[in-house]
């Protein structure tokens, strides 16, 4: 299996721009979720998935951010417009509960500068 | 709410020496525990996971953790550690069939030679 696919990887760019991150789940899994990391507020659960519907968008910091799942294979995460307090490793992670465990597998990161 | 207190922000150990990473975790319900590892510009890794059954969970490259419900704890061990060792775990807790994971603050492994 290849696993969580995120793309970029990297990411730059200026402040008010939009920005896109994208993430494939691991084939048959139905769970997904986007996750933040900084330094100072370590890893941060922003929203998950289920079967394709949102569950808990408590984590996503406000309405400059947001995420769909259109389908089994396939995720975004997009902020409009973006700011610099947004640069951070973000991380897509899938599971399939129930099934192969409870655990959640990590894609690679975007990392994302804001400047 | 569930909650993951990992106490130590370093750990250094020397190779070839045992090594523990402390965890304590609150939830309410059944806990489901986990431990991963992420290394320097990469993704957090799945190593083990209790969610029933033996205390003792023997996971990835040699590591085990005991879950002790007494002291809500389940920490990470290792009984010989190596360089290669070296990166940041975390610890998570989820209630009894939650989808949803809480992850300590993380601790940073250090073995040396």
């Amino acid at each position: 299996d290849a696993g969580v696919i995120q793309s970029p990887r990297h990411e730059v760019t200026e402040m008010g721009q939009e920005v896109t991150l994208r993430c494939k789940p691991i084939s048959g899994h139905n769970s997904l979720f986007w996750y933040r990391q900084t330094m100072m507020r370590g890893l941060e659960l922003l929203i998950y998935f289920n079967n394709n519907v949102p569950i808990d968008d408590s984590g996503m910091p406000e309405d400059r951010f947001s995420a769909k799942m259109p389908n089994a294979s396939f995720s975004t995460l997009k902020i409009q417009p973006s700011e610099p307090r947004d640069s951070a490793v973000y991380f897509c992670a899938s599971s399939s509960p129930g099934k192969s465990g409870y655990e959640q597998y990590f894609g690679p990161g975007t990392r994302l500068t804001v400047t | 709410a569930q909650s993951v207190a990992q106490p130590e922000d370093q750990v250094n150990v020397a190779e070839g020496n045992p090594l523990t990473v402390k965890c304590t975790y609150s939830v309410s319900g059944n806990p489901y525990l986990f431990w991963y590892v992420q290394y320097p510009n990469r993704g957090l890794q799945f190593l083990l996971k209790y969610i029933t059954g033996d205390n003792l969970v023997k996971g990835s490259y040699g590591f085990e953790a005991e879950f002790n419900k007494s002291q809500t704890s389940f920490h990470l061990k290792k009984p010989s550690a190596l360089v290669s060792d070296s990166a940041l775990y975390f610890c998570a807790v989820s209630p009894g069939g939650g989808n949803k994971l809480t992850f300590g603050t993380g601790t940073q492994l250090k073995v040396e030679l």
